[in-house]
């Protein structure tokens, strides 16, 4: 089977960076992907690797190590509503279904 | 209009009943996901199809059954509901390594 492992919560302040870290067991996969959601609403993608290292886009950047079972979300410039769930997620075999972490609740503060 | 809907938002039933909750997609994917979310365990991974004749069970199938009508709808039904199956489901669809998810249905078994 596969799991992840993620911090349950993390605090940080306004215009701040911010990284969450996603660590991981399983047999295989084909890439790692991030989504945020906001209390009540949608998971919404925010980056995927394939492959080895660092995927930048716009605030957003994620990284993998297939080697070490890691990746991470680097959030740059933090703004209030990016107070939110973070969660990581592994792309299976299954028809590319998602098995998910328990997700990171990000708080920012002023 | 949204991409993925899901109908109803909102449902009350009581235990022993059944229920469907459909979703529908305009984006054009063939594959189509439920999952469910529970406080503090992310989303887990319900039922799957890659198109109209092929339908896959995730990790918590037991009490759920699925119809895919057609590409673009993707049901799920609890035939007979139980309180532990009292969560927020997400229907989402996807064409590669990005999914998009429905706004979700929010489901209280009494």
């Amino acid at each position: 089977g596969q799991s992840l492992e993620q911090p349950s919560e993390v605090t940080a302040v306004e215009g701040a960076i911010v990284q969450i870290n996603c660590t991981y067991q399983t047999s295989g996969f084909y890439g790692l992907s991030w989504y945020q959601q906001h209390d009540g609403g949608a998971p919404t993608f925010l980056s995927y690797n394939a492959l080895d290292g660092l995927e930048e886009t716009g605030r957003f950047s994620s990284f993998l190590s297939r080697s070490d079972s890691y990746g991470y979300l680097l959030l740059q410039e933090l703004q209030m509503k990016d107070s939110a769930s973070y969660f990581c997620a592994l792309g299976t075999g299954a028809g590319y279904a998602l098995n998910f972490g328990k997700g990171t609740s990000l708080l920012v503060t002023p | 209009d949204a991409d993925v809907t899901q109908t109803p938002r909102n449902r009350i039933t009581k235990t022993g009943k059944r229920i469907m909750l459909e979703c529908s997609q305009t984006k054009g994917h063939d594959r189509m996901y439920w999952y469910r979310q529970d406080p503090g365990l992310g989303l887990r991974l319900i039922y799957y199809s890659f198109d109209v004749k092929d339908i896959n069970k995730g990790e918590i199938s037991d009490g759920y059954s699925v119809s895919r009508q057609a590409q673009a709808k993707f049901s799920l039904s609890l035939e007979s509901a139980i309180p532990n199956q009292t969560a927020l489901y997400f229907c989402a669809t996807s064409r590669g390594g990005e999914q998009y998810f429905g706004p979700g249905t929010r489901l209280t078994v009494t």
